[in-house]
C-alpha cells in the first residue's frame, strides 16, 4: 500500500486566492483526519470524516475553510480567501475499521505571501 | 478540555545514552495514548499506541509506559543512536470520541 497520499507538496500562493489541498487515504479506511501543523500551536485537528460523512468540524479556524469528502478515496480541504496566517503545514490522516492508530501523509507546506 | 503537555521542549544526548520522554495529560477518562515520531518536513510514523487498559508497550528499544491516574505517560529509548534524533509527539484520544490531541512535542538530538 502507497499510505495516505497529499498533493501538492508545497504550494506557495497570495492573500487572497483560492487553495486546494488533496488528500487519497489508504484503501479500506473508514476515518480521515485533516491537521494543521504550526510551530506555535501545534497539531490542531481541523475535520474529520467516517464513511465520508463529516463528523465534527469544530477546527475548522473560520468560513473560508471548507472540506469534502466525495468518495472513499478522496478528500479536499479549501481555503477561500487564503490569508498569511493560513501559513502552516497541513496533514491528512487516515484510520481503518475498529483500528487504533492513525496514518499520516507526508503534508502539504502552504505559503501564503 | 484535554491538554497535553511534553517537557521537555528540546533534548540533546550522547549517543549512547538511555533517554526518557515525557507526556503528561489532564483528563484521565482516555481511550489510547499514542506516540509518534516526526522528521524534518515530513509526515507523522506511529511509534507505539497504549490502550487506556494496558500499563506499556515495547517496540525494539523503545518502551512506552502508560498511568493514567496521574496522567502520565513515558517514553523510554534505549542505546540512543543518532538515527533516533526526530521530535516525538504524544497523542491522547479521550474515551467514546474520535478527536485526538497532540503534545507540541520534544525534539531530540543524539550527538555521535
Amino acid at each position: 500500500d502507497a499510505g495516505v497520499i497529499q498533493s501538492p507538496r508545497h504550494e506557495v500562493t497570495e492573500m487572497g486566492q483560492e487553495v486546494t489541498l488533496r488528500c487519497k487515504p489508504i484503501s479500506g479506511h473508514d476515518y480521515l483526519f485533516w491537521y494543521r501543523q504550526t510551530m506555535m500551536r501545534g497539531l490542531e485537528l481541523l475535520i474529520y470524516f467516517n464513511n465520508n460523512v463529516p463528523i465534527d468540524d469544530s477546527g475548522m479556524p473560520e468560513d473560508r475553510f471548507s472540506a469534502k469528502m466525495p468518495n472513499a478515496s478522496f478528500s479536499t480541504l479549501k481555503i477561500q480567501p487564503s490569508e498569511p496566517r493560513d501559513s502552516a503545514v497541513y496533514f491528512c490522516a487516515s484510520r481503518g475499521p475498529g483500528g487504533h492508530e492513525q496514518f499520516f501523509g507526508p503534508g502539504t507546506r502552504l505559503t501564503v505571501l | 478540555k484535554q491538554e497535553v503537555t511534553q517537557i521537555p521542549a528540546a533534548l540533546s544526548v550522547p549517543e549512547g545514552e538511555n533517554l526518557v520522554l515525557n507526556c503528561s495529560f489532564t483528563d484521565s477518562a482516555i481511550y489510547n495514548l499514542q506516540w509518534f515520531r516526526q522528521d524534518p518536513g515530513k509526515g507523522l510514523t506511529s511509534l507505539l499506541l497504549i490502550q487506556s487498559s494496558q500499563r506499556e508497550q515495547t517496540s525494539g528499544r523503545l518502551n512506552a509506559s502508560l498511568d493514567k491516574s496521574s496522567g502520565r505517560s513515558t517514553l523510554y529509548i534505549a542505546a540512543s543512536q543518532p538515527g533516533d534524533s526526530a521530535t516525538y509527539l504524544c497523542a491522547v484520544r479521550p474515551g467514546g470520541y474520535q478527536k485526538v490531541t497532540f503534545g507540541i512535542g520534544t525534539k531530540l538530538q543524539v550527538i555521535p
